[in-house]
């Protein structure tokens, strides 16, 4: 069974910091493109940031671009999002994501809430 | 960037009967290998989203028949044939063919 589990996520202030992580299980993680998305509560979704199945390359919205980085460690299992200089319109749940856009495959994980606020 | 609209943006619907959502993007879909890349998601209350469709047409594992996509270029649709109770939520069209990957507003289905 695929697995995808989120955590990391919390209060922060405005310009501070968070490193989200996700696990994943049950798929050859290596392998696969992994992706973070976030719903801003009251908006809609919004693609966060990919990157390759062996981190040699990774994309990014550009309103997140410069403060954000995306990386995984294959070793683990593990995704990561390093979010900096965060923005109170930063707050949002945070998804963790596999997802082939040509085949059937796309699993989300549980979701991990940020609050930016002072 | 694509800007996906979606229409209506609250659909209210009585069990058993068709409804209809309607995706527009600013742009062409239409990758340069020739795939389509639009996708539908749902989310039901308090769940993390779950992907329909891929590929404008295509039903992911475990979706029911009563889903279908269709559409082409800049223009797709959702259909449920019947709406049950447990389709109660909000729909998002997706595209994937052009950097960065934008969904639509969401289309909030509701029973009457």
């Amino acid at each position: 069974e695929v697995q995808l589990v989120e955590s990391g996520g919390g209060l922060v202030q405005p310009g501070g910091s968070l490193r989200l992580s996700c696990a994943a299980s049950g798929f050859t993680f290596s392998t696969s493109w992994m992706s973070w998305v976030r719903h801003v509560p009251g908006k809609g979704l919004e693609w966060v940031a990919n990157i390759k199945e062996d981190g040699s390359e990774t994309y990014y919205v550009d309103s997140m671009k410069g403060r954000y980085i995306i990386s995984r460690d294959n070793a683990k299992n593990s995704l990561y999002l390093q979010m900096n200089s965060l923005r109170t319109e930063d707050t949002a749940v945070y998804y963790c994501i596999t997802m082939s856009r040509g085949a059937m495959w796309c699993y989300w994980g549980q979701g991990t809430l940020v609050a930016v606020s002072s | 960037d694509v800007v996906m609209t979606q229409s209506p943006f609250s659909l209210p619907v009585t069990l058993g009967q068709p409804a209809s959502i309607s995706c527009r993007s600013s742009q062409s879909l239409v990758h340069s290998d020739g795939n389509t890349y639009l996708n539908w998601f749902q989310q039901r209350p308090g769940q993390s989203p779950r992907r329909l469709i891929y590929k404008v047409s295509n039903r992911d594992s475990g979706v029911p028949d009563r889903f279908s996509g269709s559409g082409s270029g800049t223009d797709f649709t959702l259909k449920i044939s019947r709406v049950e109770a447990e389709d109660v939520g909000v729909y998002y069209c997706m595209q994937a063919t052009h950097w960065p990957w934008t969904f639509g507003q969401g289309t909030k289905v509701e029973i009457k």
